[in-house]
Formats: structure tokens, sequence, C-alpha cells
């Protein structure tokens, strides 16, 4: 067990609508990264959080969209959903959002849009 | 932005023989080298990793090496197990993001 958490595990939705994924970093770290893998894709950098504050981007479309609260808990909304949104979706969580630090991941969640 | 590319692909080895698995990075700039494993349906776990100031580091049966120069580090595997079969991942940090590799389906066979 990471100590990243995320909620839910599963969610199945319909083309069109719209979905937020939650995640709970380790006790005491700071930044979040969320991470996109599709069926036997890579792992695909979508967007960095650290205390609040977006650091940094990857290929996030822009029907997504990301914060992360006071608590340090930070969600990822999906909007417009489309069948090739269907996938894993990881966050991570590390103590800094230096370039050397250790990311751990929670289990990720499993969309499928239909 | 940094570019990591991870060879093989697919890599199956007899139960007790070693693995190799091999990344080459782009961004000169990249000074900390994870690698992940990931089980089918589960969450990528760190299993070891490299920062740029040494050549290699060891952990039991799994070791990295690193050639600033060439742009490239290994992972090891010795004395291969049936639950070393993963997808193994590795990754380059420059700047605030991971950037990983295509992953590498590995098979021990009994």
């Amino acid at each position: 067990d990471s100590g990243v958490t995320q909620t839910p595990k599963h969610l199945i939705t319909a083309t069109g609508q719209r979905v937020t994924l939650r995640c709970s970093p380790r006790s005491g770290d700071l930044s979040v990264y969320w991470y996109q893998q599709s069926l036997d894709q890579g792992l695909q950098f979508l967007i960095q959080y650290y205390n609040g504050e977006e650091r940094a981007k990857g290929n996030i479309l822009e029907r997504f969209s990301a914060q992360q609260f006071p608590d340090l808990h930070s969600e990822l909304n999906l909007s417009s959903l489309e069948l090739g949104d269907s996938a894993l979706y990881f966050c991570a969580s590390s103590a800094t959002s230096g370039e050397t630090y250790e990311q751990y991941f929670g289990p990720g969640t499993r969309l499928t849009v239909t | 932005g940094e570019n990591v590319e991870q060879h093989p692909s697919t890599l199956s080895v007899q139960e007790g023989d070693s693995a190799v698995i091999k990344c080459t990075y782009s961004d000169s700039a990249s000074n900390y080298f994870p690698w992940y494993k990931q089980e089918l349906g589960k969450r990528p776990q760190l299993i070891i990793d490299i920062r740029s100031n040494v050549g290699e580091k060891k952990d039991q049966r799994i070791a990295v090496t690193l050639n600033k120069t060439a742009k490239h580090f290994s992972l090891h595997i010795t004395e291969t197990q049936p639950e070393d079969s993963a997808v193994y991942f590795c990754a380059a940090n420059a700047g605030n993001k991971l950037t990983f590799g295509g992953g590498t389906r590995v098979l021990v066979k009994p």
C-alpha cells in the first residue's frame, strides 16, 4: 500500500457525460500528479499540482481539468466524455515538487465510457 | 521536452536467468531515473531509482546502471522468478514531471 488513495475504483458512464476522480496523497506529500494509462499503453502525464497550485502540464485535453484543495486532496474532472477517454487514471504523490523525489502511485480509477 | 525510449517491448526469460531492459533519454538535464513494476490491473510500484551523481545502484536481485554521457540507463534482474513477471517502466525526470518509457512486458517461464 503506497498510502495514496483514489476513488472511485471503477466508473462506468456514457459518452458526453462528466465525471470527477478523487485522489488523496500520502500524509505529508505536497505534490499530486495525474496520469492516464490506456489499454496496453504507457503512462501519459496529465498535470501536476504542488501545494494547491498548478506546477506542470502534460498532454491534458481541454475537456479535462484538475485542482488541488487546501487539504491537499486533488480532483480530476473529465467532461464531454468520449469512448477514447476509457482508461486507467492514476494519481501519484511526492514530498516536494523537486525533480528528484520519488512518486508513489495510487491504485487507480478505471473509467469506462460506453 | 524529454523523450524516453525503452527496449525491448517484450522479454521472455527462463526462470533463474537474467533480464535486462534498456532505456535512452533525450534531455541532458534529466537527473533522476526511477523504475516501476506494474502487475496486471495494479498500480505502478517504484522498485529502484538512480540519481545522476551515481553510475550504479543495487538492491538484492535488481540493479540499475546509468551512463550520463550516452544518455542511457538499464535495469538488470538476476535469478528471475515467476513473480518477476510484470510490465516494467523506466522514466526520466526533467523539470517537474516524469516521462515514462513505453514499458517492457517481462514473462518468466518456470
